[in-house]
């Protein structure tokens, strides 16, 4: 049973035009979500996080958006660039006990960003 | 050196060798944890270190043994594995405190089990 999904394997974007990537998950215990990138050959690298006491989280051309709710959560990069092409990671966690700081990931999603 | 550092990058091993991967991060973290990411698969928790204790093993068959020395360094012994173990086998570091910090982890070692 996946308790964070990545629905989309991939997204195919132009150059300064704004990304979108999506991720749903099913543990309401879940309360901090992050974001990670990565590049072939490279391990994933943290980008953003959001905890659920929030619903946006910004830093840069990166916003995370939360809608607890829905148990949904989306990243958007604006403006898109070519160095942006990786695979993007949504991970979650939830507090306490034994599993502090232990992430679950969705399957991923490649983004590929076109001059 | 600075983050966290995986040796080797790329292992291929026959079922009956043993073999260990090491990792060790330089960013005074208290946490360490091993993550395997197989084809089309999300990464998978393995291990998790919270001061050199072991904190979880996500039912990993014994086949793959852990050790942490001290904070600093994590091993991950391998024997008798199967060709199905082929995967990226990441390793990764946080400091556990009120709140939460992100994981950051290394690059990986590519494992092919022939």
């Amino acid at each position: 049973d996946q308790q964070v999904k990545q629905n989309s394997p991939s997204l195919s974007v132009q150059e300064g035009r704004i990304s979108i990537l999506n991720c749903d998950y099913t543990n309401s215990m879940f309360d901090y979500f992050l974001w990670y990138k990565k590049y072939p050959a490279e391990g994933p690298t943290f980008l953003i996080s959001i905890s659920s006491i929030k619903d946006k989280n910004e830093d840069g051309r990166f916003t995370v958006f939360l809608n607890k709710s829905a148990k949904h959560l989306s990243l958007h990069i604006v403006p898109s660039q070519p160095g942006d092409s990786a695979v993007y990671f949504c991970a979650a966690s939830s507090a306490g006990g034994t599993s502090y700081g232990k992430l679950t990931f969705g399957q991923g999603t490649i983004l590929t960003v076109h001059p | 050196e600075t983050g966290v550092t995986q040796t080797p990058r790329h292992l291929v091993m026959g079922m009956t060798n043993k073999k260990s991967l090491k990792c060790e991060q330089h960013l005074g973290h208290n946490a360490m944890y091993w993550y395997k990411q197989s084809a089309k698969k999300p990464l998978e928790l393995m291990f998790v270190y919270n001061f050199k204790e072991q904190t979880e093993n996500n039912s990993v068959p014994s086949r793959f043994s852990p050790e942490c020395p001290n904070s600093s360094h994590l091993f991950l012994h391998l024997h008798t594995l199967q060709p199905e173990d082929s995967a990226l086998y990441l390793c990764a570091s946080s400091q556990v405190r009120q709140g939460r910090s992100p994981l950051h982890f290394g690059n990986g070692t590519r494992l092919t089990v022939t």
